[in-house]
């Protein structure tokens, strides 16, 4: 099983473009969630999901945008990149129930806008 | 607001001492509380904890929830250089399952 797979795992991007993060898992997992870690401080939820076609908003919801259109893939889209979006990201998936392992995380990507 | 605070927010410690990791939370319909390890990369599942007062072990490390004090502990005893990472605890709560709050995370240092 490949897990949870994320790309690019290195991104530049210039004040103002845009971009799509990819994550995609084989678990047939549920749910699926987009943190962003920024140094010295834990993960904040951007945007989740509980299955295909619901989204929801997190914590730092303001400059992204999800979609689930499979129950494999929830991309995450950056509008119009601003220094401040500058920051890891995780995409991390689970079940929603019976679940004893927590979330699997993808390997992140580390995100600089100039 | 629902929060998970983490105490302290680091620590550094000798191979062989024991340390003690604590977190606390207020949130709205508690599910349950789980604790990771992250090293250089993404992080790693340690322990999900559901009940008051029932330990969950792995070889060092163990952790134990006290819902009345909304609170957790991560031990690690006879500390290695290995278990230098920073160690996160998050929250799932709310209506819909899976919704997670992190907190900042402890960041351990072992020296030899």
């Amino acid at each position: 099983n490949a897990g949870v797979t994320q790309t690019p795992k290195f991104q530049v991007l210039k004040t103002g473009q845009s971009m799509t993060l990819q994550c995609a898992q084989d678990m047939n997992h549920e749910y699926m969630s987009w943190y962003r870690q920024d140094p010295g401080m834990g993960l904040r939820l951007i945007h989740y999901s509980v299955g295909a076609g619901i989204t929801d908003q997190g914590e730092v919801p303001n400059g992204y945008n999800v979609s689930r259109s499979t129950t494999e893939d929830f991309p995450l889209r950056l509008l119009s990149a601003a220094p401040s979006q500058t920051s890891v990201y995780f995409c991390a998936s689970s079940y929603l129930s019976g679940k004893s392992g927590g979330y699997t995380f993808g390997s992140g990507t580390r995100l600089t806008v100039v | 607001e629902d929060k998970v605070v983490q105490s302290p927010l680091s620590l550094v410690v000798h191979e062989g001492d024991t340390v003690t990791l604590n977190c606390s939370y207020e949130v709205t319909n508690f599910r349950s509380l789980l604790w990771y390890k992250q090293e250089k990369k993404a992080p790693t599942f340690l322990f999900m904890l559901t009940s008051s007062g029932i330990e969950k072990k792995s070889g060092r490390l163990s952790s134990i929830l006290d819902k009345k004090e909304l609170s957790s502990i991560l031990n690690i005893t006879a500390t290695q250089t290995g278990d230098s990472a920073i160690y996160l605890c998050a929250v799932e709560f709310g209506t819909n399952a899976g919704k997670s709050t992190f907190g900042d995370g402890t960041t351990l240092t072992v020296k030899p």
